[in-house]
């Protein structure tokens, strides 16, 4: 069965400097994985989306993601955070033969000026 | 402008009672879904529809109903039989239910009971 986690609830940075939110799945063959942004009280936004081809998905906002078969990781990344990027992010397995997506927990982050 | 629109933004539901939500998308996608969403918690598949007329439950479908009598439309019920409906609803679209189609959501619907 598809399954992912996200290693951390919370992360705080400073304005300017890297983040790195953590995801690491499991499932039973090639997967496709996502990663989604929730401002407060709005729907999820896409920012980018692995389906087999690169194994470094760029996305959108400066976002970007690695996907690494052998730590079963796809960890989300930018090399400055700015205000803007205070939000929830989601990373998403898609399921099996029904193709459901399935959600991690959330990290919720925050940036401080 | 595309996307999905969901309406009203909040609703209150009194015990005893059934509260329909709506989602229309003019993004000419075939499948829908709608998810709940709880704090602390991931996103979870209430029900999903591939192709008009056709749907299929979620992981958490009880008390709860859908339709999709048209390729734009999926309203969710939430009726009296859900005991705990407060809760912020998502509804979601892509073009197909294939696995390298990502979704697209609407803004949701916060219920809360009186």
């Amino acid at each position: 069965a598809q399954s992912v986690t996200q290693l951390d609830s919370h992360v705080s940075v400073s304005e300017g400097t890297p983040v790195l939110l953590r995801c690491n799945y499991s499932s039973s063959y090639s997967p496709s994985l996502f990663w989604y942004v929730q401002h407060p009280n709005k729907g999820l936004q896409l920012l980018l989306k692995y389906t087999s081809a690169a194994t470094l998905v760029k996305g959108i906002n400066g976002f970007e993601a690695e996907f690494k078969k052998s730590e079963t990781s796809f960890h989300l990344t930018k090399p400055s955070a700015h205000m803007s990027d205070a939000a929830e992010y989601f990373c998403v397995v898609v399921g099996g033969a029904t193709n459901k997506l399935i959600f991690g927990t959330g990290t919720l982050l925050a940036v401080q000026p | 402008d595309g996307g999905i629109t969901q309406s009203p933004k909040y609703l209150f539901r009194k015990e005893g009672q059934n509260v329909t939500l709506s989602c229309e998308q003019n993004l000419n996608h075939d499948a829908m879904y709608w998810y709940r969403q709880d704090p602390g918690q991931g996103l979870r598949l209430i029900y999903y529809s591939q192709i008009v007329n056709d749907f299929q439950k979620g992981d958490i479908a009880e008390g709860y109903s859908v339709s999709r009598e048209k390729k734009e439309s999926f309203p969710l019920t939430v009726t009296s039989a859900q005991k705990n409906p407060t809760a912020f609803y998502l509804c979601a679209s892509s073009v197909t239910s294939s696995s390298n189609q990502p979704q697209h959501f609407g803004d949701g619907t916060r219920l809360s009971i009186l």
